[in-house]
């Protein structure tokens, strides 16, 4: 199994609204991370998880907040998002934390915030 | 910081026919790792191929190659024998060696592939 699966596909959903994307992998990786990708743009590192543990936080501001329950999850909960947080959610996993890497992603979560 | 810059929003190959996609970087460190992904229609990233700044063997999967010139920070991906499922988009990426590091990307080539 080479798979990261990222559910729903796709979300809409009101400004306050709270609402939870979820990331799993069952590859035995110890690191997790999550990207931000809008249209026609590379993605963004919004948070990175190393051994179920916060490692890399790109100053993303509180609306998101992380959480790692286990090292086979990994969910993103959203909380009162505004317009321009629309994008594509991607969340990866990879063996380790370490420079060299592969990164395996999913198919990413489609947000539209009304 | 980090750069990768890729100066070729968009880039069109005949099928079976050789295609070079460019990317260069800007960085201070000396041991550090370059990748090429891709994104097809799909959304779903895929490693295409890796180097290691130390090695100076250019790395080769299959079809794809790079031309890596540390010197120059030059990084670019040639695909062989073009083929339909090669259209997407191809994103340049630059990580430092060791622990929290962040994978960062060039602003990504268009690639289309044409009968």
């Amino acid at each position: 199994d080479t798979e990261v699966t990222q559910t729903p596909k796709h979300l809409v959903m009101g400004m306050t609204n709270k609402k939870s994307l979820k990331c799993e992998q069952h590859m035995g990786h110890r690191a997790m991370y999550w990207y931000k990708q809008k249209a026609k743009k590379p993605p963004e590192l919004m948070f990175v998880y190393s051994y179920e543990k916060l490692s890399i936080n790109e100053s993303v501001p509180s609306r998101f907040s992380p959480e790692c329950p286990n090292s086979s999850l990994l969910n993103l909960h959203l909380h009162a998002l505004q317009p321009e947080d629309s994008a594509l959610y991607l969340c990866a996993s990879s063996q380790g934390e370490a420079g060299w890497e592969k990164l395996f992603f999913g198919s990413g979560t489609q947000l539209s915030v009304l | 910081a980090q750069t990768v810059t890729q100066s070729q929003p968009e880039m069109s190959v005949q099928e079976a026919e050789t295609v070079t996609l460019s990317c260069t970087y800007d960085t201070s460190e000396s041991d550090y790792y370059l990748f090429w992904y891709k994104q097809p229609p799909s959304r779903q990233m895929i490693l295409v191929i890796r180097q290691e700044a130390y090695k100076q063997q250019n790395a080769t999967e299959n079809r794809f190659s790079v031309n890596f010139q540390k010197a120059a920070k030059s990084f670019s991906l040639k695909i062989s024998d073009s083929q339909l499922g090669d259209a997407a988009m191809y994103f340049c990426a630059y990580r430092r060696a060791g622990t929290a590091s962040k994978l960062t990307f060039g602003t990504g080539t268009r690639l289309q592939v044409t009968l």
